[in-house]
């Protein structure tokens, strides 16, 4: 199976900041690699599909990038409605994986 | 637009055996393949497997292979996860998903099962 390391595993930042979060696999994904927004008891929540498209109706703050096996979610200007978990996940061989996951909070 | 209701999720006891079900609407359920991904209390996401779109090929996560199986009944616009033998690792919520080319666009709302002496 291909290891998804995602880091940080708490983030803790201020309205208006960039955040960037990582993650790594364990062999080259060939970009197959999405970002997932998860709020406290809702379903997660696509961003990010192929390591940088930006999924319909997700705002421009959000940017995706990477390639191999290193990527990165990256949010700017942090809106107080981007507190949330973040998981990536690959696509490009079976079983999918997901990374652990990030918890965003507001500092 | 798409919606996916997922139920079935209690509580069972090891070694038991559970359906859930998913309901989908707003989509011709039989033009897209479905997935099963679920959520440990400990948060963590796994993919559990997926199904075509006439139910004649699956694909399982080795962690479920042989006791969990997915299934489909296109008239009812309906996915199955039929659970045999569950494991306290079972527990989870059970999120029916519509893959696009590997990633997940949509999903329910989930369904928990618990396992449970």
């Amino acid at each position: 199976d291909i290891q998804m390391t995602q880091s940080p595993a708490s983030l803790s930042a201020s309205l208006g900041e960039t955040v960037t979060i990582e993650c790594r696999a364990s062999e080259d994904i060939y970009n197959g690699l999405a970002w997932y927004q998860q709020k406290p008891g809702k379903s997660p929540q696509l961003l990010i599909y192929n390591a940088n498209s930006l999924h319909t109706g997700v705002p421009s703050r959000f940017s995706g990038s990477g390639s191999g096996t290193q990527y990165s979610l990256k949010i700017n200007s942090l809106q107080s409605e981007d507190v949330a978990s973040y998981f990536c996940q690959q696509y490009y061989d079976y079983p999918y994986t997901f990374g652990a996951g990030t918890k965003l909070e507001l500092k | 637009e798409v919606q996916l209701v997922e139920s079935g999720g209690s509580l069972v006891q090891p070694g038991g055996s559970l359906k859930l079900s998913c309901v989908a609407s707003g989509y011709t359920f039989s033009n897209y393949w479905m997935d099963w991904v679920r959520q440990t209390p400990g948060k963590s996401l796994e993919w559990i497997g997926e199904i075509n779109t006439d139910g004649s090929k699956t694909n399982y996560a080795p962690s479920i292979k042989d006791r969990f199986t997915i299934s489909r009944d296109n008239a009812k616009s309906t996915l199955y996860l039929q659970m045999s033998n569950v494991k306290s690792d079972d527990t989870a919520i059970y999120y029916c998903t519509r893959p696009s080319g590997g990633w997940f666009a949509y999903w329910g709302q989930g369904t928990l099962v618990t396992v449970s002496s």
